[in-house]
């Protein structure tokens, strides 16, 4: 099984920063198969990232994705207090994981 | 739209049985896979199982296998998750989320979930 670290555990910015969250897996994902999703208070996940790097559907250009091989990268630019979030990462190969969630409070 | 929406939660005793369900509307559901995944109580998630779009294929978490099967019924619209000797620690809210293809695509949309709550 793919572990999925990420880190921080949370974080707390003002609104106009940047954010940077990590996720380094515990061994290389050399499929790309790797996303990104923003979970609010009672909802449901929504995909943020999939192929390390392509924005879903109406998902606004400052959040993008980066990485490769173990580690990845989610940031968000320009924060607006709606981004207040859980945020996980996700390998979607034959055996899916995810990450244990990074806490944004703006 | 597209929406998922999930059923058939609620309270059960250990060692029993609940089926789960989930209605997709707003697209062409025979075209998609389908996930299940859960989250504990203040915890992440985890994925459960997955069908595929003719339902010829199945895969289980190992941590489950033995105790559930999905299936699902296309003329309906519809996926089931079957979880039966449940045990405390199954206790979560399930969700359904679709896909195009059983692995290597990341899920697009998820259902509000379903709450288990499993006590005696």
């Amino acid at each position: 099984e793919i572990v999925l670290t990420q880190s921080p555990g949370s974080l707390s910015l003002s609104p106009g920063e940047g954010a940077t969250l990590s996720c380094r897996a515990s061994q290389s994902l050399p499929t790309r198969y790797l996303a990104w999703y923003q979970q609010k208070p009672g909802q449901a996940p929504r995909l943020l990232i999939d192929g390390v790097s392509r924005r879903a559907t109406d998902i606004p250009d400052r959040f993008s994705g980066s990485g490769s091989g173990t580690d990845f990268t989610l940031n968000i630019d320009r924060l607006e207090p709606e981004d207040s979030a859980v945020y996980f990462c996700h390998q979607y190969g034959s055996s899916p994981t995810f990450g244990q969630g990074t806490k944004l409070e703006i | 739209q597209v929406q998922l929406v999930e059923s058939g939660g609620g309270v059960v005793q250990p060692g029993g049985s609940l089926r789960l369900s989930c209605a997709g509307s707003g697209f062409t559901f025979r075209r998609h896979a389908f996930h299940w995944f859960r989250q504990a109580p203040g915890k992440g998630l985890e994925w459960v199982a997955v069908i595929s779009d003719d339902g010829n294929s199945k895969y289980y978490a190992d941590s489950l296998q033995g105790r559930i099967t999905v299936s699902r019924d296309n003329s309906e619209n519809t996926v089931h998750l079957q979880l039966n000797n449940l045990r405390r620690e199954d206790a979560a809210k399930y969700f359904c989320a679709r896909a195009y293809t059983v692995f290597g695509v990341a899920s697009d949309y998820w259902g509000q979930g379903t709450l288990v709550t499993v006590s005696s």
